[in-house]
């Protein structure tokens, strides 16, 4: 079945730029679907925060857009998350999932275990 | 603040019913998917589309939607149904959005 798993740094200073990458087995990215990342912070709900599709295209939350960049690497069947700029609110546990979407409804599924991401000095 | 509103906590006693409810304008349009999340643990998906459960997911949980209104309901609530659980859907600019998530607890 398909896994994915999260990977990166668990500690990223303010003001650096976060990096996570998300392997996927069980399926080819480039056989089709969206991946997304989704966080939570600590106590807190989950929030979106953008997708990618197999053939590269993406899209975005627009409260972060303008610090994320997602991209995939279909050769090495995973896709990565870079969040610039970050701060102590950017600290979460970080998820990739796959992104399923219809002309009515969308989901996630199956998720990563997570990685938790704490920016700190 | 989300677009999707849930009630912060429900109780429900053991083997009994209850509804977990998800309001927002854009499930007029669209339907809602649901996850479990234990502690420590990542969410599950339990219902997507109009009432999909995946392979793996007890027949006790469905889904409805009727309005600006989706639900997610328990037929005989086990012990281990007590989890977080958060809705999700997309609003009319086409962003994913989920809502702020129910602490369901089993009695």
């Amino acid at each position: 079945q398909v896994q994915l798993q999260e990977s990166g740094p668990g500690l990223v200073k303010p003001s650096e730029t976060l990096s996570l990458t998300c392997a996927v087995s069980g399926y080819s990215i480039s056989s089709g679907y969206y991946w997304g990342w989704i966080r939570q912070p600590p106590g807190k709900g989950l929030e979106w925060i953008g997708s990618i599709y197999h053939s590269g295209s993406t899209y975005y939350n627009p409260s972060l857009k303008s610090r994320v960049t997602i991209s995939v690497d279909t050769s090495k069947n995973q896709f990565s998350l870079k969040l610039s700029s970050v701060t102590a609110a950017d600290t979460a546990v970080y998820y990739c999932a796959r992104h399923l979407t219809t002309v009515t409804t969308e989901w996630f599924d199956p998720w990563g275990q997570g990685t938790l991401v704490t920016v700190s000095s | 603040s989300s677009e999707l509103t849930q009630d912060p906590a429900v109780s429900v006693a053991l083997g009994q019913t209850v509804r977990i409810t998800c309001q927002g304008d854009s499930l007029r349009s669209y339907y809602a998917s649901w996850y479990q999340q234990k502690p420590g643990q990542a969410p599950v998906l339990v219902i997507y589309g109009k009432n999909n459960r995946p392979s793996g997911i007890p027949d006790r949980f469905s889904g409805s939607s009727s309005g600006n209104t989706a639900s997610l309901t328990i037929t005989g609530a086990q012990a281990e149904d007590e989890a977080d659980y958060y809705c999700n859907s997309r609003d009319s600019s086409g962003k994913v959005v989920f809502g702020g998530g129910t602490k369901l607890t089993v009695l």
